[in-house]
């Protein structure tokens, strides 16, 4: 079975500065990875998916990750943090055995970003 | 529009009862599913439905029973509900119909099910 470990259940960072979570997985073959946000009190909403095309996949709101099969990676980064970003994320790795109607997402435990002001 | 919908958005309810909770989404999709998300914050799949089908069931008590009358609609229901049950019920679709676990899932906004 795939898995995504999130590094950090908690990441505080100021306002403007670099925001990074880390993600990694645990599969023998290309897996499929995903990053949602969560606000609070709402559902999750996808912020962007590797696919196995491009390695730097660029997401909204100004977020991008890159997949380094090397470090099994997908790491999440922002440039400049803003207040809005302050949500829980989630890394999430697609089963390959999904078929049709099949498509297991597997979670990692979230990050909690929180932005200083 | 909302995409994906639940209800109620919460629910509060004695130990022993039966609960349902109605999910709808409006997107055209084939597939359903239930996310359970914890306390601390995880989230595991429950069920997923492809065109009222029954795709996925992971190692879910029997006392939780999901009912598809067509595709548009996925239901949870819940048989004598237990403290461990209290949590928050997610709700997603996607299209399906593509092999490899492409599909974006859409999640809806939650239901938060508090067992007393």
């Amino acid at each position: 079975a795939q898995s995504v470990t999130q590094l950090g259940s908690h990441v505080s960072v100021s306002e403007g500065a670099l925001v990074l979570l880390r993600c990694n997985y645990s599969s023998s073959v290309p897996p499929y990875l995903f990053w949602y946000v969560q606000y609070p009190n709402q559902g999750l909403q996808l912020l962007l998916k590797y696919t196995s095309a491009a390695t730097l996949v660029k997401g909204i709101n100004g977020f991008e990750a890159e997949f380094k099969k090397s470090e099994t990676s997908f790491h999440l980064t922002k440039p400049s943090a803003h207040m809005s970003d302050a949500a829980e994320y989630f890394c999430a790795v697609s089963d390959l055995e999904s078929n049709f109607g099949n498509e297991k997402l597997t979670f990692g435990t979230g990050t909690r970003l929180t932005i200083i002001p | 529009d909302t995409a994906v919908s639940q209800t109620p958005k919460y629910l509060v309810t004695q130990m022993g009862n039966d609960k349902s909770i109605k999910c709808e989404q409006n997107l055209g999709h084939d597939t359903m599913y239930w996310y359970k998300q914890d306390s601390k914050k995880f989230l595991k799949i429950m069920f997923s439905y492809n065109n009222k089908e029954l795709i996925i069931n992971e190692t879910v008590p029997n006392r939780f029973s999901p009912k598809s009358p067509d595709k548009a609609h996925l239901n949870l229901h819940i048989n004598s509900l237990e403290l461990g049950d209290s949590a928050v019920y997610f709700c997603a679709s996607s299209q399906g119909g593509l092999a490899g676990g492409y599909n974006e899932q859409f999640f809806g906004p939650g239901t938060r099910l508090t067992v007393l």
